[in-house]
């Protein structure tokens, strides 16, 4: 099944402490996003990658992370997460500009 | 810069009803993809339709029907004979092709639908 996975799904850290969002897709699609969804906002991006090695930042990088080693896996990072991080995020991926995108489940993030 | 206006924030119809979700987009590039996702309580967004630039025709799926039209830059979308599972947040969203390598998707602010029985 052609799908976009997330991980962890539920996640509740303090600020400060280091973690990672996994998201892995099985499309074999070059393209891949992370995008944050806020009440009354949106989604808005945060990072993009148009294949391995290659990342550029989004309209709300700041204080995120992510790499793109292999064509699958697109981790988002949280080097020192703040309460205003919180947010419900979502990992995209596509296979070329314009085409539709495909969304894994979401991980919603509680920073206290 | 591409913009979406979902200027609904929220509908709340009685089953059966028909409803009508708007969506005002604005960009420069004649090369563009207009896009409806649904977001069930669930949380996940169920992609619905995407439609490019060139073609403005109607598209009817089942009880849905989106009218896309060029000369007002809308993009609406109609739920016929609504039904208690078309409650959602539903998003219209413009991905631009010549914006460079990104083409992001941009997104509305989203309409939440409530259907009552």
């Amino acid at each position: 099944e052609a799908q976009v996975t997330q991980n962890p799904r539920y996640l509740i850290t303090v600020t400060g402490k280091k973690l990672t969002v996994t998201c892995s897709q099985n499309m074999n699609h070059e393209y891949m996003s992370w995008y944050r969804q806020d009440p009354g906002l949106g989604l808005r991006q945060i990072y993009y990658s148009m294949n391995v090695e290659v990342t550029d930042k989004g309209d709300v990088p700041e204080g995120y992370k992510v790499s793109r080693k292999e064509k699958r896996n697109f981790p988002l990072i949280l080097e020192s997460p703040s309460p205003n991080q919180t947010s419900l995020y979502f990992c995209a991926s596509r296979r070329r500009p314009g085409e539709t995108q495909y969304f894994g489940p979401g991980t919603r993030l509680l920073v206290l | 810069a591409q913009k979406v206006t979902q200027a609904q924030t929220e509908i709340s119809v009685v089953e059966k009803e028909d409803v009508t979700l708007d969506c005002v987009y604005e960009t420069r590039d004649t090369t563009y993809y207009l896009f409806w996702y649904k977001q069930p309580p669930s949380g996940e967004l169920v992609f619905l339709i995407r439609r490019n630039s060139f073609d403005e025709q109607n598209e009817i799926s089942g009880r849905y029907s989106w009218n896309f039209q060029k000369s007002t830059s809308s993009f609406n979308f109609t739920i016929t004979a609504s039904q208690v599972v078309d409650s959602a947040v539903y998003f219209c969203a413009l991905s631009e092709v010549h914006s460079g390598a990104n083409s992001k998707l941009t997104f509305g602010k989203g309409i939440t639908l409530s259907v009552r029985p």
